[in-house]
């Protein structure tokens, strides 16, 4: 089966960073996405790795660790718009196309 | 336009009610998705469209029928729903080529179904 894990919340300063983890189990693996998603809205794409190492884009950062099964969104100077749901997103051995979405983790950025 | 349509965006249905949903993009992805998302919960994927044609159908039950009627336009059919079946049903889109870079899907904003 599939599993990905993300703590259910996390909350931060305004203006700090804050790291999001990601721990994955799949039966195959093409890469690992990040979405945001604020509370009645649509997920939202940040970022994408599909080797080893970390990809920076603006106060955004993501990084992989194909061997531990392992990867983390870093946002760098928390804006009180950061507030959101994130989720870790898989793409696997179903298929090109499938993706399966982590548990998600709820980021409450504080002043 | 780089943006994913969904009509309607709230829908109240009773459990006798044949009602449909409607995604539209104009992109050029030649994949579409869609996917059930319940509170406080992650996506869940119910089907996948490639090129027009049903590649994935993630065992969901026969009450729900997707349909693709050209590269631009995905609907999902609704018949008979249980309460249940209540939930924000997300349409999305890709490239969906071998071999293209993965820049993520486009996700639209949701319909959020209540069945009553």
């Amino acid at each position: 089966g599939q599993s990905l894990e993300q703590p259910s919340e996390v909350t931060a300063v305004e203006g700090a960073i804050v790291q999001i983890n990601c721990t994955y189990q799949t039966s195959g693996f093409y890469g690992l996405s990040w979405y945001q998603q604020h509370d009645g809205g649509a997920p939202t794409f940040l970022s994408y790795n599909a080797l080893d190492g970390l990809e920076e884009t603006g106060r955004f950062s993501s990084f992989l660790s194909r061997s531990d099964s392992y990867g983390y969104l870093l946002l760098q100077e928390l804006q009180m718009k950061d507030s959101a749901s994130y989720f870790c997103a898989v793409r696997n051995s179903g298929g090109y196309q499938k993706v399966t979405f982590g548990t998600g983790t709820k980021l409450q950025v504080i002043p | 336009d780089t943006e994913v349509t969904q009509t309607p965006k709230h829908l109240v249905m009773g459990m006798t009610n044949k009602k449909s949903l409607k995604c539209e993009q104009h992109m050029g992805h030649r994949a579409m998705y869609w996917y059930k998302q319940k509170a406080k919960k992650p996506p869940e994927l119910m089907f996948v469209y490639s090129y027009e044609k049903l590649s994935i159908n993630e065992s969901v039950p026969s009450r729900f029928s997707p349909e693709c009627p050209n590269s631009s336009l995905l609907n999902l059919h609704l018949h008979a729903l249980q309460p249940e079946d209540s939930a924000l049903y997300l349409c999305a889109s890709s490239q969906g080529r071998q071999g293209v870079p993965n820049y993520g899907y486009t996700f639209g904003s949701g319909t959020r179904l209540t069945v009553v």
